[in-house]
């Protein structure tokens, strides 16, 4: 059954970039929006924004300015990247797949931002 | 941006009882409303999507109901998994895809 496995640093300091890296295993990327949500400790969910293999994307507002979504169709992943990251940039990232509502997730990384 | 808000924040319910949780949406939204189980270290699971169709494996217990501005989920009967944090979502109008801040559902 299809899987997604992410990866990436837990630890940054403020200004610094964050990324993360989502791979899909036994399924393939077509046909599917992959994106990104996130939960801040003890918090809700925020949606961050998707991809889709033809590389469109669509981010949410209140983080466009900073977040880039990519896709590596060649080793099947797709990955986020937030930059200037500040401490309300703490919680657990997830990857997940699809375009309205959210049927497969990763396993989540906390990532936590301190000076 | 639509804004979901659940009621209520927490809702304490006997196991074997009905839990009936609630969302309302800022602006209509059709039917375009998900449901979404958390539990503690886990990453949200997908419950209900089409404000009433049960995701595959999902019990019967649960169920999902309204449109427009005003949706329920219910959960008929409680069994002691079905103790986490519910989430509803609406994709109706996207970007940004926007989540109520949940429904603690606690044994009581």
């Amino acid at each position: 059954q299809v899987q997604l496995q992410q990866w990436g640093a837990g630890l940054l300091k403020p200004s610094e970039t964050l990324s993360l890296t989502c791979a899909v295993s036994a399924g393939s990327l077509s046909g599917y929006y992959w994106g990104w949500i996130r939960q801040p400790p003890g918090k809700g969910l925020e949606w961050i924004g998707e991809i889709n293999l033809s590389g469109s994307t669509n981010y949410n507002p209140s983080l466009k300015s900073r977040v880039t979504i990519s896709m590596d169709p060649s080793n099947n992943q797709f990955s986020l990247k937030l930059n200037s990251v500040t401490a309300a940039d703490t919680s657990v990232y997830y990857c997940a797949r699809g375009q309205q509502y959210q049927i497969l997730w990763g396993q989540g990384t906390l990532v936590t931002v301190s000076s | 941006e639509i804004v979901m808000t659940q009621s209520p924040a927490t809702l304490s319910v006997s196991p074997g009882e009905r839990a009936t949780l609630s969302c309302r949406a800022s602006q209509s939204i059709g039917s375009n409303l998900a449901w979404y189980q958390q539990k503690p270290g886990q990453a949200p699971r997908l419950l209900i999507y089409g404000a009433s169709a049960r995701t595959t494996g999902i019990p019967a217990r649960f169920s999902g109901s309204g449109s427009g501005t005003e949706f329920t989920l219910t959960i008929s009967s409680l069994q002691s998994e079905d103790f986490a944090i519910y989430y509803c979502q609406q994709y109706e109008n996207r970007p940004p895809i926007t989540f109520g801040q949940g429904t603690r559902l606690e044994i009581k």
